[in-house]
């Protein structure tokens, strides 16, 4: 069964810190592996998309890197904000229709 | 602006009243998307399209419906509703192609008392 695991679960960190989150997963056929960050209550939003030749993509603040062979992924944030506290969904796609959700890590970041 | 529009974003019923939550998107994609969100379980798939007449079932299609008569617009259906699904609802949409980014509607909470 196609599966996506993330840690950790839930995370806590100081302003201005940096932190990395994990993704592993045993998703096959593999199409891309995407990162969303979801503030509370509201829709996913889209931070990088990854297909099996990348295996580094930036958004701003936020570096995805991606192990194709060893299935596993990582967000790193850098110099963390306030409004990065959120929950980060990796998403794995066989193809477009077909998505295989983690269950996220909750960050929050303190003051 | 490109978005995805759901409505509406609070709902409160009662079991076995029939609603619809409607989903529309401006942007001309031919994919579209409903999830469900529940605490620990994660976004889980109910149905989606590929184009206009073309749906099929996701992860969790039981006890919803849904129709796609034109490009823009996806509603959910609850015929019967239930308690249990009681749940975070997102309507999703997408371009064609596997590495297209999926936009997410605001999400609409659903109670079922």
């Amino acid at each position: 069964k196609n599966q996506v695991e993330q840690s950790p679960q839930s995370l806590i960190i100081l302003e201005g810190k940096n932190c990395t989150l994990q993704c592993n997963y045993t998703v096959s056929p593999f199409s891309n592996l995407r990162w969303y960050k979801q503030d509370t209550g509201r829709g996913p939003v889209s931070l990088t998309i990854m297909t099996f030749s990348e295996n580094t993509k930036s958004n701003g603040r936020y570096t995805a890197t991606l192990d194709a062979d060893t299935k596993q992924s990582s967000l790193h944030i850098t110099a963390s904000q306030l409004s990065d506290s959120a929950s980060y969904i990796c998403v794995v796609s066989e193809g477009y229709s077909t998505l295989t959700f983690g269950k996220g890590t909750m960050l929050l970041v303190s003051p | 602006e490109a978005q995805v529009t759901q409505n509406p974003r609070y709902l409160i019923t009662v079991t076995g009243k029939k609603l619809t939550v409607t989903c529309s998107q401006n942007m001309n994609h031919e994919y579209m998307s409903w999830y469900r969100q529940d605490p620990g379980l994660g976004l889980r798939q109910i149905y989606y399209s590929m184009n206009v007449e073309v749906t099929d079932k996701g992860d969790v299609p039981e006890g919803y419906k849904v129709s796609r008569k034109e490009k823009r617009n996806f509603p959910l259906i609850l015929e019967s509703p239930s308690p249990n699904q009681t749940s975070l609802y997102f309507c999703a949409s997408s371009a064609t192609g596997s590495n297209e980014k999926l936009f997410f509607g605001s999400g609409t909470q659903l109670s079922v008392l």
